[in-house]
């Protein structure tokens, strides 16, 4: 079984200051985890994601994120926020749950204080 | 190449009613899967076809259903509606030949059930 927590559901950032969205995994197997983006009346679009290999991964938009096994974490950052990152961000993992059966978070909504 | 597209956008039903939803993948895609975003249970999966067949199901009632067509093209079906089942109706492409493929979504239909 798999499963993704995701530690606040609304953060509250200055525009410029470092933007940190926490996420943590259960998988009985070594995970695939990737972090979506989702602006309002539109669908996911994929930030990042890591598989295997280097555990820093980079994404677009200034994104990027560690994978920490011992930890069981792969959090979110970016070094200085934009108005623009304002929107809801999922973890989500897969592996172990068949193809492409890929279990969210429940979501983070970032909110960019001008 | 053109991204996964949803038709309706938005669609009113009443409870009783039965609705189909559409998904076209970006072609050369051979998975499509189905997910039910609401703000009380946040992104939920529903099922997986990759080459006509399902092949992941999620935890929802037999009222949801789905089929893949020979293009690719996939359409989700839920009967006998009920209230709970307004929600944000998304679906998602891959190639579907391993687990760690990125999955580009499609914007959803939004569907209120009266």
């Amino acid at each position: 079984a798999q499963s993704v927590t995701q530690l606040g559901s609304h953060v509250s950032v200055s525009e410029g200051a470092l933007v940190l969205l926490r996420c943590n995994y259960s998988s009985s197997v070594p995970p695939y985890l990737f972090w979506y983006v989702q602006y309002p009346n539109q669908g996911l679009q994929l930030l990042l994601k890591y598989t295997t290999g280097a555990t820093l991964v980079k994404g677009i938009n200034g994104f990027e994120a560690e994978f920490k096994k011992s930890e069981t974490s792969f959090h979110l950052t970016k070094p200085s926020a934009h108005m623009s990152d304002a929107a809801e961000y999922f973890c989500a993992v897969t592996r172990g749950g068949g193809y492409q059966k890929v279990t969210f978070g429940t979501g983070t909504k970032l909110q960019v204080i001008p | 190449k053109a991204g996964v597209t949803q038709t309706p956008r938005y669609l009113i039903k009443t409870r009783g009613q039965q609705v189909t939803l559409s998904c076209s993948p970006i072609s050369g895609h051979r998975s499509v899967s189905w997910y039910q975003q609401t703000p009380g249970q946040g992104l939920q999966f529903l099922f997986e076809y990759f080459s006509e067949t399902q092949r992941n199901k999620g935890n929802f009632p037999g009222r949801f259903s789905g089929r893949q067509f020979s293009n690719s093209r996939s359409e989700m079906n839920v009967s006998t509606l009920e209230l709970g089942d307004s929600a944000l109706y998304l679906c998602a492409s891959s190639l579907g030949d391993r687990d760690q493929e990125t999955q580009y979504f499609g914007p959803g239909t939004r569907l209120l059930v009266l």
